[in-house]
């Protein structure tokens, strides 16, 4: 069955830190990889990831997929508390028209 | 643009009454529709997609049902409501790209009582 596993389940950092998210993925016929962030209500698109090594940033926020280890990391350098989120990681197959996400990582940033 | 609208915001009601929540999408055509939800500060599981009018997936078996009339129409209803129903209720939309993020709405809180 195809799933997607985050890790850790829930992170507190300081201001300023840099934190690294995980997920990894089962999936067969792997078609794309996407990151959201869920400060209160609707969860927003942050990334979507189709190729290994190439890696995807805006601002402070950065992702890459290793399509071989089937994982992809979020990283936030200089983490500022507006941070504070469930930050949120679905796979798409080829074929499907489902969005499956993980159990998501609930990131605080302390001041 | 695109926007999707979901009602209401919150809601509480009783066990055993019925449920009819309402999302819709404008500014686009022919979209893949989904409700998902989600337990207290975890991730999201999803209930049901449709990829057109009339066509309802079934991703979990429960004491929910979905249906799509409309095009950009898509409601989750329930005939008897149980405890178990209560969560955070998300409906979405995506295109019908191969490359495509799926777009949530603001979500409906339900609490059964």
């Amino acid at each position: 069955e195809d799933k997607v596993v985050q890790s850790p389940l829930s992170l507190v950092v300081h201001e300023g830190d840099t934190v690294t998210l995980n997920c990894s993925y089962e999936v067969t016929n792997f078609r794309s990889l996407l990151w959201y962030k869920q400060e209160k209500k609707a969860p927003t698109f942050l990334f979507m990831l189709t190729s290994s090594g190439i890696e995807k940033k805006s601002g402070r926020l950065s992702s890459i997929l290793d399509k071989k280890e089937l994982f992809s990391i979020l990283n936030i350098t200089a983490t500022q508390t507006g941070d504070s989120a469930i930050y949120l990681c679905a796979f798409r197959a080829s074929g499907t028209y489902k969005y499956i996400f993980g159990t998501g990582t609930r990131l605080k940033v302390l001041a | 643009s695109q926007t999707i609208h979901q009602w209401p915001a919150t809601l509480v009601q009783p066990v055993g009454s019925p449920l009819s929540l309402e999302c819709t999408v404008e500014g686009t055509s022919n979209p893949n529709l989904y409700w998902y939800r989600q337990a207290a500060g975890r991730g999201l599981q999803l209930l049901f997609y449709s990829v057109g009018i009339g066509q309802i997936s079934s991703e979990v078996p429960q004491n929910l049902s979905a249906s799509r009339p409309q095009d950009r129409q898509f409601i989750l209803s329930s005939k008897k409501l149980l405890l178990s129903d209560s969560g955070f209720y998300l409906c979405a939309w995506a295109g019908q790209g191969v490359f495509t993020e799926a777009f949530f709405g603001q979500g409906t809180r339900l609490t059964v009582v």
